[in-house]
C-alpha cells in the first residue's frame, strides 16, 4: 500500500537536545512538507521541499532544519533553538508541488518536551 | 495573503441529526479549497475538495460541500450524523497563482456526536 509513515509516533525530548523526526513517502511525490498543530490554532507550515536538493522555509521555520536528499524521505530537526517545541508534527506529500495539489498527510509525531 | 475562518470552535449535535461547519476565506484571487478530517492522534484524510466546475462537491462518508463566491464561503454538511462522525475538522485554501500550492488552514472545529 501506498503512503507516508512517520516514526515514532511519540517522542520526548530533554530541553536542550536536537531531535530528528522521520517521514517516508512511496507515494512517488515530489514535493513534501512539514506542519506544526497547536491546539486550537490549526495547522502551520515549517518547511517545503518540492524536489530533491531544494527545501523553502515556511511560516515558522525558526529553530528547524530539514533535507531532503532522497525524493521518498525528508526528515525534519527539531533544535535547542525552538523554544516552544512540544507540539504534533504532520508531515505531508503532494505529486508535483505546484498548485492546486492535493497534500495527503502521515499520521504525526507527537513530540514531548521535559 | 489569503486566511480562513472556521466559525465555530466546537459543535455539539445528537446522532442522526444534520450538521453544517462554517467556513470563510479571504482571498483576492481565486481559490482552491480544502476539508480535512482528523481523528484523535492521527493525521488528516481528505474529505472533499473544489477545483473548479460545479460548485457543490460531494466527499467521502456522506458529507458534501458548497463554494459560494459571492460569500466566500465553502461550508461542510452533512444531512444526518453518526457517532463515527465525531473528529476534527479543517477548512484550507491554496490561492491561485501561488508558486507551490501553499495551503492555508482555518483553526479547526471539533464535532462532537451524541447519541
Amino acid at each position: 500500500d501506498g503512503g507516508i509513515t512517520q516514526s515514532p509516533k511519540y517522542l520526548f525530548r530533554k530541553e536542550g537536545q536536537n531531535v530528528t523526526l522521520s517521514c517516508e513517502q512511496n507515494l512517488n511525490h515530489d514535493a513534501m512538507y512539514w506542519y506544526r498543530q497547536d491546539p486550537g490554532q490549526g495547522l502551520r507550515l515549517i518547511y517545503y521541499s518540492q524536489i530533491v536538493n531544494d527545501f523553502q522555509k515556511g511560516d515558522i521555520a525558526e529553530g528547524y532544519s530539514v533535507s531532503r536528499e532522497k525524493k521518498e524521505s525528508f526528515p525534519l530537526t527539531v533544535t535547542s533553538a525552538q523554544k516552544n517545541p512540544t507540539a504534533f508534527y504532520l508531515c505531508a506529500s503532494s505529486s508535483r508541488g505546484g498548485f492546486p495539489d492535493t497534500q495527503y498527510f502521515g499520521p504525526g509525531t507527537r513530540l514531548t518536551v521535559l | 495573503a489569503q486566511s480562513v475562518t472556521q466559525l465555530d470552535s466546537q459543535v455539539p449535535v445528537f446522532e442522526e441529526a444534520p450538521v453544517e461547519l462554517r467556513c470563510n476565506y479571504s482571498s483576492s484571487v481565486s481559490v482552491y479549497l480544502f476539508w480535512y478530517v482528523q481523528y484523535p492522534n492521527q493525521g488528516l484524510q481528505l474529505l472533499l475538495k473544489y477545483l473548479s466546475g460545479s460548485t457543490l462537491v460531494k466527499g467521502i462518508n456522506g458529507f458534501e460541500a458548497e463554494f459560494n463566491k459571492s460569500q466566500t464561503s465553502f461550508h461542510l454538511r452533512k444531512p444526518s450524523v453518526h457517532i463515527s462522525d465525531t473528529a476534527e475538522y479543517f477548512c484550507a485554501v491554496i490561492a491561485g497563482g501561488t508558486s507551490y500550492g501553499k495551503l492555508t488552514f482555518g483553526q479547526g472545529t471539533i464535532l462532537t456526536v451524541h447519541p
